[in-house]
């Protein structure tokens, strides 16, 4: 069972469209990360968001933390094809040292 | 420097075989990971290593053997693996555990392990 759950799984969107990806669970998280990974590359740090509905924007996207601090939200405005790679959510519990990463969300961006 | 070095790129070994992964970053982070990723999947935490103890392993089989030399230093030796265990192996750091901070984790680019 992912205790981090995220949709759509995969996403093929033309350029200039927006799109918005989710990822939720059951239980509350002290703060989320999202992160993008590239093929054969390492995911890198977008955003860390760390209150109750906090709000950021970086550029095109903003991120969303839920009030209840139970999921997130990532939303991409006119989308380019640099933007294709795999989305990922992340988050660690008060109590505990792992960072634990969504089930991700691939996302395509076609010229 | 704000990287962390990850060598070889790409390893295919036996299952006979007696391997390293080396993970290398002078950020002066005190916190270090290895993590596992097979294909279309979100990556897996297998060790993490704080001021270059292990805090968590988890329950990963004996085959690999995570090693911390100094604050610098993950090592990730492998023996006697199995086919299923090929895949991209990642190594991260961070300024503190948990989610790293605000900063969050910096990764490699991974090690692609083939197993055969």
């Amino acid at each position: 069972t992912q205790l981090l759950e995220q949709s759509p799984q995969f996403l093929s969107i033309q350029e200039g469209e927006n799109l918005t990806v989710y990822c939720n669970s059951s239980s509350v998280f002290s703060s989320l990360q999202w992160y993008r990974q590239e093929p054969g590359e390492g995911p890198v740090l977008l955003v860390t968001v760390v209150t109750g509905g906090e709000v950021k924007k970086l550029k095109r996207l903003t991120f969303q933390f839920g009030d209840a601090r139970k999921d997130s939200s990532l939303h991409i405005t006119a989308a380019q094809p640099g933007d294709t790679g795999l989305y990922l959510c992340a988050g660690a519990k008060d109590s505990s040292y792992k960072l634990i990463f969504g089930s991700g969300t691939r996302l395509l961006v076609r010229p | 420097d704000t990287e962390v070095t990850q060598t070889p790129k790409h390893l295919v070994m036996g299952m006979t075989n007696k391997k390293s992964l080396k993970c290398e970053q002078h950020m002066g982070h005190r916190a270090m990971y290895w993590y596992k990723q097979k294909a279309k999947k979100p990556p897996e935490l297998m060790f993490v290593y704080s001021y270059e103890k292990l805090s968590i392993n988890e329950s990963v089989p004996s085959r690999f053997s995570p090693e911390c030399p100094n604050s610098s230093l993950l090592n990730l030796h492998l023996h006697a693996l199995q086919p299923e265990d090929s895949a991209l192996y990642l190594c991260a750091s961070s300024q503190d555990l948990g989610i790293g901070g605000v900063g969050g984790y910096t990764f490699g680019s991974g090690t692609r392990l083939t197993v055969v």
